[in-house]
């Protein structure tokens, strides 16, 4: 069956570092990996979108890489800031068909 | 604001009843899925609606259905509730006639069995 997992659940770093954020897919072929942000009791928001061809996509502070032969995307936030924190959630589609893993739960701290 | 409306956002009830939450997408939207997110919880999906036509079912129980109209506006109802189903429950919208895939998400029910 698909199965779409994002290593740990929870990532503590400092801020000004680096955070990245991992997300392996088993049984799928995505179009498309999109990365959002949610924050509690609040509906997830759109971040980055990557398709299957693009090897690499960034926006600001935000890095997303995508391995279609290893199956994962990274995501990477860089110069990091505790306003970063959040849950971050990957999601796979092909032809609208979109699935969501469990997020990380990321912290950056003062 | 994401374009995505979902009604009621709240909604307390008790165990046995029957609730229907509404969601109405982006303008131009065809698709429509519907996610539940327990306390603490990842998103799980539900069901996914494409032009008023079913597309994809995920963990839906048996007790929950859905259906999009014409308008594309959608409608999960839940029925027999117990108290696991408190939940936050989740509308998005995607897939406009540009292509876009990026899903846009309401600002979610939060439903509460007693």
């Amino acid at each position: 069956s698909q199965k779409i997992e994002q290593n740990s659940e929870a990532l503590n770093i400092q801020e000004g570092k680096t955070a990245t954020l991992t997300c392996n897919y088993t049984n799928y072929s995505p179009a498309y990996l999109q990365w959002y942000r949610q924050d509690p009791g609040r509906g997830p928001v759109f971040l980055l979108l990557i398709r299957e061809n693009e090897k690499e996509k960034r926006k600001e502070r935000l890095k997303v890489t995508f391995d279609t032969t290893l199956k994962q995307s990274l995501f990477h936030i860089t110069a990091s800031q505790p306003a970063d924190s959040a849950t971050y959630l990957c999601a796979l589609d092909r032809n609208n068909d979109m699935r969501f893993g469990a997020g990380t739960r990321l912290t950056v701290k003062p | 604001d994401s374009g995505v409306t979902q009604t009621p956002k709240h909604l307390i009830t008790a165990t046995g009843q029957r609730v229907t939450l509404r969601c109405s997408p982006r303008s131009g939207d065809l698709s429509v899925y519907w996610y539940q997110q327990s306390l603490d919880q990842g998103l799980q999906f539900l069901i996914q609606y494409y032009n008023g036509e079913e597309r994809a079912k995920g963990n839906i129980l048996e007790r929950f259905s859905a259906q999009q109209f014409p308008d594309l506006h959608s409608e999960l109802n839940l029925s027999s509730l117990e108290l696991g189903d408190s939940a936050l429950y989740f509308c998005a919208s995607s897939g406009d006639s540009l292509g876009d895939t990026e899903a846009f998400f309401g600002q979610g029910t939060r439903l509460t069995v007693v």
